[in-house]
């Protein structure tokens, strides 16, 4: 199995420009998260999926963010407009039980 | 408010050694505990699990306890060596959500040769 893929590894982008990150969980996982990590507040949940169904979304910091989950093999989180607070470390993680993380997105908003 | 907290950001110890990291949460309803493993440029990886039905868990080098009186954890490494060099993240998950983990900051271990 190849794990959970998520693309691109690294995205740099200009303040105000729209960003989407993309993540490809486990075949048979029916749990998919979005994790965003910082220094200052560490590994925070964003939002999750249930069987492509959003469940809590209470970690999403405002409505310039955006997550769906069309099928049960992609998922996307999307930042409209992004802005430099918003740099940090996007994970995707997929879960039948135990919660396997993607590699990450590092995001560098300019 | 953090409710799982690691409050030791960095770690030391000597190949050979043994290598202790602790946790400790606010939270009552949660049930269950994991420890994860990050290596940089990579996402973090699942090492060892514990539920609150059991006070010790081990799976070789590493060995999870907890105290639920307390309601604290440990992880120990035993013996350490120079791979288990990583970010350690522990986590929490119960309260009625399944499948939701609240995760500490996270101890940045360093195992010296």
């Amino acid at each position: 199995d190849a794990g959970v893929i998520q693309s691109p590894r690294h995205e740099v982008t200009e303040m105000g420009q729209e960003v989407t990150l993309r993540c490809k969980p486990i075949s048979g996982h029916d749990y998919l998260f979005w994790y965003r990590q910082t220094m200052m507040r560490g590994l925070e949940l964003l939002i999750y999926f249930n069987n492509n169904v959003p469940i809590d979304d209470s970690g999403m910091p405002e409505d310039r963010f955006s997550a769906k989950m069309p099928n049960a093999s992609f998922s996307t989180l999307k930042i409209q407009p992004s802005e430099p607070r918003d740099s940090a470390v996007y994970f995707c993680a997929s879960s039948a039980d135990t919660q396997y993380f993607g590699p990450g997105t590092r995001l560098t908003v300019l | 408010d953090q409710q799982v907290k690691q409050n030791s950001p960095s770690l030391s110890v000597q190949e050979g050694r043994i290598s202790i990291l602790n946790c400790d949460y606010t939270n009552s309803m949660f049930d269950y505990f994991l420890w994860y493993k990050k290596y940089p440029a990579e996402g973090p990886t699942f090492l060892i699990s514990i539920s609150s039905i059991k006070d010790k868990n081990e799976d070789g080098r590493f060995t999870v306890f907890l105290n639920k009186s307390a309601k604290h954890l440990s992880l120990h490494i035993v013996p350490s060596q120079p791979g288990d060099s990583a970010v350690y993240f522990c986590a929490a998950r119960g309260g009625g959500s399944n499948y939701k983990l609240t995760f500490g900051k996270g101890t940045l271990l360093t195992v010296n040769p």
